[in-house]
């Protein structure tokens, strides 16, 4: 069974741009949650989906947006870029939402904002 | 004061050693993960627990609800063991909350 995908896996942006990254989940995984993890900050909860609708969210402000497709696949985007939005973003899917639900990492987007 | 302290922050031992990292939480959760995070960013998820004891080979995870508190021990650890281990608590509020992790050093 193929593992969590993301794309891309590397990205180099400069300030004001906006960014769309991807995440397809392993099959038969209905929910995605995504993370930012910074040198400073550790790691951090963006958002969840599950079946196509956000069912949580962090603390970011909006320019952190994502949706969710019928197939599962998740993609997160970000507006008006700003130098500290540079991390690895991580998504992770599992069977079902929270609780004693096992995640599944994907190996990370790294942004660059310039 | 963090939702999830982990100590120590960075562990350097000698292959073969007995290892133990620590984490404590201050809310109520509904299970607590621990992570492997090796260089270049892949995560792994190595135990979920929500009660009691669980062991993976070389590995084992404890947490005692009633004191907050998870420990994650690798027994003869080796260099490949080396890595960052971070611990993460789902709240009430169904969010993942990870601690800062420990970054581990084994020595041949």
């Amino acid at each position: 069974k193929a593992g969590v995908t993301q794309t891309p896996r590397y990205l180099i942006k400069t300030r004001g741009q906006q960014v769309t990254l991807s995440c397809s989940p392993i099959s038969g995984h209905r929910s995605v949650s995504w993370y930012q993890q910074t040198p400073g900050q550790g790691l951090q909860f963006l958002f969840e989906y599950f079946s196509e609708t956000q069912r949580n969210k962090g603390n970011f402000p909006g320019r952190f947006s994502g949706r969710q497709f019928s197939n599962s696949r998740s993609e997160m985007n970000v507006s008006t870029l700003e130098l500290g939005d540079s991390a690895l973003y991580l998504c992770a899917s599992s069977l079902a939402r929270g609780g004693y639900n096992e995640q599944f990492f994907g190996p990370g987007t790294r942004l660059t904002v310039l | 004061k963090n939702e999830v302290e982990q100590s120590p922050q960075n562990l350097t031992a000698q292959e073969g050693e007995f290892i133990t990292i620590n984490c404590s939480y201050s809310v109520g959760i509904s299970a607590l993960h621990w992570l492997q995070q090796h260089p270049g960013g892949g995560i792994v998820s190595l135990f979920m627990l929500s009660s009691g004891k669980k062991k993976h080979g070389r590995l084992i995870a404890t947490i005692n609800i009633q004191e907050k508190h998870s420990s994650l021990h690798i027994t003869a650890s080796h260099p490949r063991d080396s890595a960052v281990y971070i611990c993460a608590v789902r709240g009430g509020n169904e969010k993942l909350t990870f601690g800062t992790g420990t970054r581990l050093t084994i020595i041949p």
